[in-house]
């Protein structure tokens, strides 16, 4: 099956600076890859989402970059802010056959921590 | 709030004991899924449906059971078989059976063995 690799686990930034967060992905036939944010205590909610035939998005300070041959993914946020302090998960999903089909896998994680 | 509702938010249960975890979404979507998280390991799925009365186990799913009887209902039952439950379980519901549009989250169920 699937298998999402995260890195790094925690990253700690200057607020203003920039922050990456890079996955990479195991099956080349998944097609979809969403980045959720969650703070503390609540749920995780979608902050932008990419699909494979597009190799980079952006949403105002948030980008997602996609390299289908190195099957790996990246979360960029420019001019952090405090509020962007939370962790965040990415996630690939598979296609094929079986009971792999439609089945979204979440890395580990990342605890990001903004300093004003 | 967000269409779908966990509960109940804090469980308690002593060894030996089944529990049920409730979800239920109101968005009309097809697909549901069980995931577990706990320190450090992401989110880890238990089981997923992606249509009434069907569903498959996902990476972790020794020590849990779940039904779907109607398409808005995705209940979770902790086993005592599962030998580690202690964690917080979150349940998420797609409009897409194939995985590929935004999974919405309930709030949560965090789940102590006393």
């Amino acid at each position: 099956g699937e298998n999402v690799e995260q890195h790094p686990s925690t990253l700690s930034v200057q607020e203003g600076d920039s922050a990456v967060i890079k996955c990479t992905y195991s099956d080349s036939a998944s097609n979809y890859f969403p980045w959720y944010k969650q703070e503390l205590g609540k749920r995780p909610q979608l902050i932008i989402d990419i699909r494979s035939n597009v190799g980079e998005k952006k949403d105002q300070r948030i980008a997602v970059t996609l390299n289908k041959t190195a099957k790996h993914f990246s979360l960029h946020i420019t001019e952090t802010q405090p509020e962007d302090s939370a962790v965040y998960f990415c996630a690939a999903t598979p296609r094929g056959g079986g009971t792999s089909y439609g089945k979204l896998t979440f890395g580990q994680g990342t605890i990001l921590t903004v300093h004003p | 709030d967000g269409g779908i509702t966990q509960s109940p938010k804090y469980l308690f249960r002593k060894e030996g004991q089944n529990v049920t975890l409730s979800c239920e979404q109101n968005l009309n979507h097809d697909a549901m899924y069980w995931y577990r998280q706990d320190p450090g390991q992401g989110l880890r799925l238990i089981y997923y449906s992606q249509i009434v009365n069907d569903f498959q186990k996902g990476d972790i799913a020794e020590g849990y059971s779940v039904s779907r009887e109607k398409k808005e209902s995705f209940p979770l039952t902790v086993t005592s078989a599962q030998k580690n439950p202690t964690a917080f379980y979150l349940c998420a519901s797609s409009p897409s059976t194939q995985g590929t549009t935004e999974a919405f989250f309930g709030q949560g169920t965090r789940l102590t063995v006393v």
